[in-house]
């Protein structure tokens, strides 16, 4: 069956530093989602592409977090520099244009 | 504005008992409801969806939901309760304004605790 994948499972880093997180969707998906999960929360979308466009990005911290799709595949999400508040779980999904979304496993952020 | 309550925290339910998960919405428009489940370090699973039809919706996993419109209310159900059913589960709505493939809005989530 096939998944979404990220990478990496977890990531423990210092606030200032930068961080990457990667995506790839289930084949054929052509909307992306990056949504954020903070711990006792459920999760709220930071960006969503379809193929490489972005069509809704209104609840992302531009100043820190930027995200690309650059061949309508693979996505990558980058916080720089990461501030303690950024401390959660990163999850990406992916959908067909029935509109099912399936979630990849996350990526769970410490900053310290 | 769209969103979605799970009046409950938790939930105890003894194995075997039938068990629900309440989830009302606020849309405007046709709503687009959905359950996931998400296991400890796990991304969300898709349990069941409601779009339109039948107002009893049945999914994954033996579990159920039933769409009252007029309550605006999607709870999620089970005739008889697992331990492996213990997990963290979200209803979310899809945003209305963007299509088939609009973002999803979650409600903060319902532990359900099943015990033997």
């Amino acid at each position: 069956e096939a998944e979404v994948a990220q990478s990496p499972r977890y990531k423990i880093t210092e606030k200032s530093q930068a961080v990457a997180f990667w995506c790839d969707p289930i084949s054929g998906h052509a909307t992306l989602y990056w949504y954020r999960q903070i711990l006792g929360q459920g999760p709220e979308l930071l960006v969503q592409f379809q193929d490489e466009s972005v069509v809704d990005d209104s609840q992302l911290p531009k100043d820190r977090f930027s995200a690309e799709r650059l061949k309508g595949v693979d996505s990558t999400l980058k916080i720089q520099p990461a501030e303690l508040g950024d401390s959660a779980m990163y999850l990406c999904a992916s959908s067909s244009r029935q509109g099912e979304q399936f979630f990849g496993p996350g990526t769970r952020l410490t900053v310290l | 504005a769209q969103s979605v309550a799970q009046p409950e925290d938790q939930v105890n339910v003894a194995e075997g008992n039938p068990l629900t998960v309440k989830c009302t919405y606020s849309v405007s428009g046709n709503p687009y409801l959905f359950w996931y489940v998400q296991y400890p370090n796990r991304g969300l699973q898709f349990l069941l969806k409601y779009i339109t039809g039948d107002n009893l919706v049945k999914g994954s996993y033996g579990f159920e939901a039933e769409f009252n419109k007029s309550q605006t209310s999607f709870h999620l159900k089970k005739p008889s309760a697992l331990v492996s059913d213990s997990a963290l589960y979200f209803c979310a709505v899809r945003d209305s304004g963007s299509g088939n493939t609009g973002k999803l809005i979650f409600g903060q989530g319902t532990t359900l605790q099943v015990k033997p």
